[in-house]
């Protein structure tokens, strides 16, 4: 495997369901990341994680939580979903020390909640 | 706080036609500005950065974008257009001073006219 990955791609659940979303990075980088894409707003960043600690949580309620058990390593745990949760979650990871920080993404995990 | 706004949400061009969306940004201190494509179906791919090195910047599939300081702007340009060019641009700011997140614009949907 190269790059970031996420599993699953896809992901239909209802709202009382419990249910993760994983990413992995294969880039040796030392921060990674969660981004929400919804349909018709721009990419909302979620959480920020700095070599496996958590540096940025932007205003996410709380049926979303993160886990960063390593620096290869981001899951989103998912919990009492509301519908208007539906959207591609996108992972990222960057190297801190490097010029201009840019972020590698996933393809992302497209969630639907009925 | 920083921002960008990206002019047009759809760009048609004819194949062959020259390229160019827009980008503005607003940062309190010198910006990390970048390009990022999004296919269909797919995670975010870089297109190119700036990193306060050379203002004008070349990135991959012919792109290439200058950075205005006295405009604040960032606008991406591709001498001809190419059918695979069809996809969703992105324009993302980053002030920097560590692992932080990217603010995205809206995103310009480019569309390529046979």
């Amino acid at each position: 495997e190269t790059g970031v990955t996420q599993t699953p791609r896809h992901l239909v659940m209802g709202m009382t369901n419990k249910k993760s979303l994983k990413c992995e990075q294969h880039l040796g980088h030392n921060a990674m990341y969660w981004y929400k894409q919804s349909a018709k707003k721009p990419l909302e960043l979620m959480f920020v994680y700095n070599f496996k600690e958590q540096t940025e949580n932007n205003s996410v309620p709380s049926r979303f939580s993160p886990e960063c058990p390593n620096s290869s390593h981001l899951f989103l745990h998912l919990h009492t979903l509301q519908p208007e949760d539906s959207a591609l979650y996108l992972c990222a990871s960057s190297q801190e020390g490097t010029s201009g920080y840019e972020q590698y993404f996933g393809p992302g995990t497209r969630l639907t909640v009925t | 706080a920083q921002s960008v706004t990206q002019l047009g949400s759809h760009v048609s061009v004819s194949e062959g036609a020259l390229v160019l969306l827009r980008c503005n940004y607003s940062s309190s201190v010198p910006p990390y500005l970048f390009w990022y494509v999004q296919y269909p179906n797919q995670g975010l791919q870089l297109l190119l950065k700036y990193t306060s090195a050379a203002t004008l910047v070349k990135g991959i599939n012919g792109f290439e974008a200058e950075f205005k300081k006295s405009e604040t702007s960032f606008h991406l340009t591709k001498p001809s257009a190419h059918m695979s060019d069809a996809a969703e641009y992105f324009c993302a700011v980053s002030v920097g001073g560590g692992a932080d997140g990217l603010t995205f614009g809206k995103g310009t949907h480019l569309i390529i006219q046979p």
